[in-house]
């Protein structure tokens, strides 16, 4: 069965550094999506793309962050200069099309800022 | 704005127990779904179930039941015959069909399954 991967699973990086996470979805999904979850606290929505460019974003998803898909089959996250409440756990997702459809999400990618 | 709220931070079941797990969200929309999703200690997100709003049918999956009462607002999770797996941290979410799909996720319930 088809599934969403990502890496690295663990990213440990110092504040101000940048980091760029990796995504591949599900081959023939339309949609993909980013979600963060801080330690303890539920998981939030950052940002959703479709057909080459940003459909929504966060009020999270600031200037810092950035989202590509450089070659139609990855899908990064970048965070130019990490501060310390960027450790998280950040969770890709892709799903197949419109209507409500189910989002499959990869394992996630542990970063840790010091 | 579209809300999902959990109220039971943490719950515990028997083993082959039944155990409930409550989820209300509020929208304007007639057309969304609502979901669960299990997040072991790995972390990763699984789809335990899934309710279109515009059936009436409570969906079911193997152990995994929902009581969906749209009128309520109401969306909970039975988990029935509970096994040592089932140990996870539980999130109801909710997508609408309009917009872009993002999910909104509640706070979740961690749920232990004592042996």
């Amino acid at each position: 069965e088809p599934e969403v991967t990502q890496t690295p699973s663990h990213q440990v990086t110092q504040m101000g550094q940048e980091v760029i996470l990796r995504c591949v979805p599900i081959s023939n999904h339309l949609y993909f999506y980013w979600y963060r979850q801080i330690l303890g606290q539920k998981v939030e929505f950052l940002v959703s793309f479709y057909n080459n460019e940003i459909s929504e974003k966060s009020e999270i998803f600031d200037d810092q962050f950035s989202v590509e898909r450089p070659d139609g089959s990855n899908f990064t996250l970048k965070i130019r200069s990490t501060k310390l409440e960027d450790s998280a756990m950040y969770f890709c997702a892709s799903m197949p099309g419109q209507g409500g459809e189910t989002q499959y999400f990869g394992p996630g990618t542990r970063l840790l800022v010091l | 704005a579209q809300t999902v709220t959990q109220s039971q931070p943490e719950m515990s079941v028997q083993e082959a127990e039944t155990v409930t797990l409550s989820c209300t969200y509020d929208t304007s929309e007639n057309n969304y779904y609502l979901f669960w999703y299990k997040q072991p200690p790995s972390r990763q997100m699984i789809l335990v179930i899934r309710q279109e709003a515009y059936k009436q049918q409570n969906a079911t999956e193997n152990r995994f039941s929902v009581n969906f009462q749209k009128a309520a607002k109401s969306f909970s999770l039975k988990i029935s015959d509970s096994q040592l797996g089932d140990t996870a941290m539980y999130f109801c979410a909710f997508i609408s069909y309009s917009g872009t799909y993002k999910y909104i996720f509640g706070t979740g319930t961690r749920l232990k399954v004592l042996a």
